[in-house]
């Protein structure tokens, strides 16, 4: 699996934008961007996905470079509640639901009043 | 949005017993689910894939005589950690995507966190 880098920490104040970013140069042409969040003591919740272009959701917006070398999760007003291990994933979708997800060490997003 | 359930989500046994945990998908038929590790502070580990009706398949390094897989309905997965021991205390996840109408998500049960004495 092409891996991903992503900051061990990253810090926001409540109610302003937060990027994440994701380096991932090996990525391949069928490789899929994931986005996932812990929070403490939970099982992992979705985020958001892409392939090339940019993707809005409810959650949260993704930005692919052009070249796909890297990603940025764009949330665009961090609240107490965004605070969470955010982990970039790359994965295959063309295998099916088979696909499997394979975890780095993420990102750990404080937020603060 | 889907539902994946786990239970239990928090059990305590003695060394050498075996715990069974449940992974059910409540909304959705699930021929495909996978279940991860993750202890402190560290990031989830895939153990295995549970493939409805078929064997699991493992990842390197996971024992599969330790770690028995059974998916025997379209929605039920378990995992048993046969003789447990204090080393295999840790937080078991599983996940699932739906066999039908699939967006590339993954739905994340809450989590089983398994002491043994």
């Amino acid at each position: 699996d092409a891996k991903t880098t992503q900051p061990n920490s990253m810090e926001s104040n409540e109610e302003e934008p937060v990027h994440l970013p994701c380096n991932h140069s090996t990525i391949s042409g069928t490789d899929y961007i994931h986005w996932y969040r812990q929070l403490p003591s939970q099982g992992p919740e979705y985020v958001i996905h892409g392939l090339t272009s940019n993707v809005n959701n409810r959650m949260a917006s993704l930005a692919i470079a052009e070249d796909r070398k890297s990603s940025t999760l764009i949330l665009h007003r961090a609240t107490l509640r965004d605070a969470a291990v955010y982990y970039c994933i790359l994965s295959d979708l063309n295998t099916g639901t088979a696909s499997k997800l394979t975890f780095g060490t993420g990102t750990r997003l404080q937020v603060t009043l | 949005g889907a539902v994946v359930s786990q239970h239990p989500s928090r059990v305590i046994c003695k060394s050498g017993t075996s715990v069974k945990i449940e992974c059910r998908s409540l909304d959705f038929q699930a021929t495909t689910m996978f279940w991860y590790r993750q202890f402190p502070k560290q990031s989830l580990m895939l153990m295995a894939t549970s493939n409805e009706g078929s064997k699991a398949t493992y990842e390197q390094g996971v024992e599969k005589d330790k770690f028995l897989i059974n998916h025997a309905s379209l929605t039920l997965s378990t995992l048993t950690v046969t003789s447990a021991h204090p080393e295999d205390s840790s937080f078991y996840i599983c996940s699932a995507r739906r066999a039908s109408g699939n967006t590339g998500e993954l739905f994340f049960g809450e989590g089983s966190r398994l002491t043994v004495l």
